[in-house]
């Protein structure tokens, strides 16, 4: 069956590392691919997508995300996180499988300490 | 820039009860969702309306009822509350066809509590 893994359920890192957040889809094609993010008691809104061309797509604050075709993956990255980017991350893809429908990964919780 | 508005912010209710949630959106567009968001779970859909008066069954619509008798709005009933039942549901609208290459709009959530 189609589907959306995020295989960290929760990332601890510092201000001011390094970022990825992980996340693999399972379909034959290439799907559309997102990125959301939940702050607390807030809807998703979205950080970046990708569809086809440059695999390597730039986001909002400083968020990119590359898409990998043989690895059917689409990590998410940030060059340097700061203590506001805490939030829920959920990636997302939009699939043909019976029909069209987009298909949620179970999210990452991301907590940035000082 | 527009908005979607959910009501109510939190629903208590009892086993059994019917419970509606609703949804307004002022960005004028034709798609709209609701999605019910567990913890560890990502989000599910329930049921989608591509158009006024339009309803689609999502992957988990078994226990619920929606209504879509305005373009700006679209409604989502509990049929009989589970004992126990916690769950945040959100509702999200796009522009043209659903499941596509548009973003999704989300409003702020709807979290419910069954006694």
């Amino acid at each position: 069956a189609q589907s959306v893994t995020q295989p960290d359920a929760r990332v601890t890192v510092s201000e001011g590392a390094s970022l990825q957040l992980r996340c693999k889809y399972s379909y034959s094609g290439t799907p559309y691919l997102f990125w959301y993010v939940q702050y607390q008691r807030q809807g998703l809104q979205l950080l970046l997508k990708y569809y086809s061309g440059d695999p390597v797509v730039q986001g909002v604050n400083g968020f990119e995300a590359e898409f990998s075709k043989s690895d059917s993956s689409f990590h998410l990255r940030k060059a340097s996180v700061h203590w506001s980017d805490s939030a829920v991350y959920f990636c997302a893809a939009s699939i043909t499988s019976s029909g069209q429908k987009l298909v949620f990964g179970q999210g990452t919780i991301l907590k940035v300490y000082l | 820039g527009g908005i979607i508005t959910q009501t109510p912010k939190f629903l208590i209710g009892q086993e059994g009860q019917k419970l509606t949630l609703k949804c307004q959106q002022n960005f004028n567009h034709d798609t709209m969702y609701w999605y019910r968001q567990d913890s560890g779970k990502g989000l599910r859909l329930i049921y989608y309306s591509i158009t006024e008066n339009d309803l689609q069954k999502g992957d988990l619509s078994e226990g619920y009822d929606a209504s879509r008798e305005k373009k700006s709005s679209f409604s989502l009933t509990v049929t009989s509350a589970q004992k126990n039942e916690m769950a945040v549901f959100l509702c999200a609208s796009s522009m043209g066809q659903p499941f596509s290459n548009e973003r999704l709009f989300f409003g702020h959530g709807t979290k419910l509590s069954v006694l």
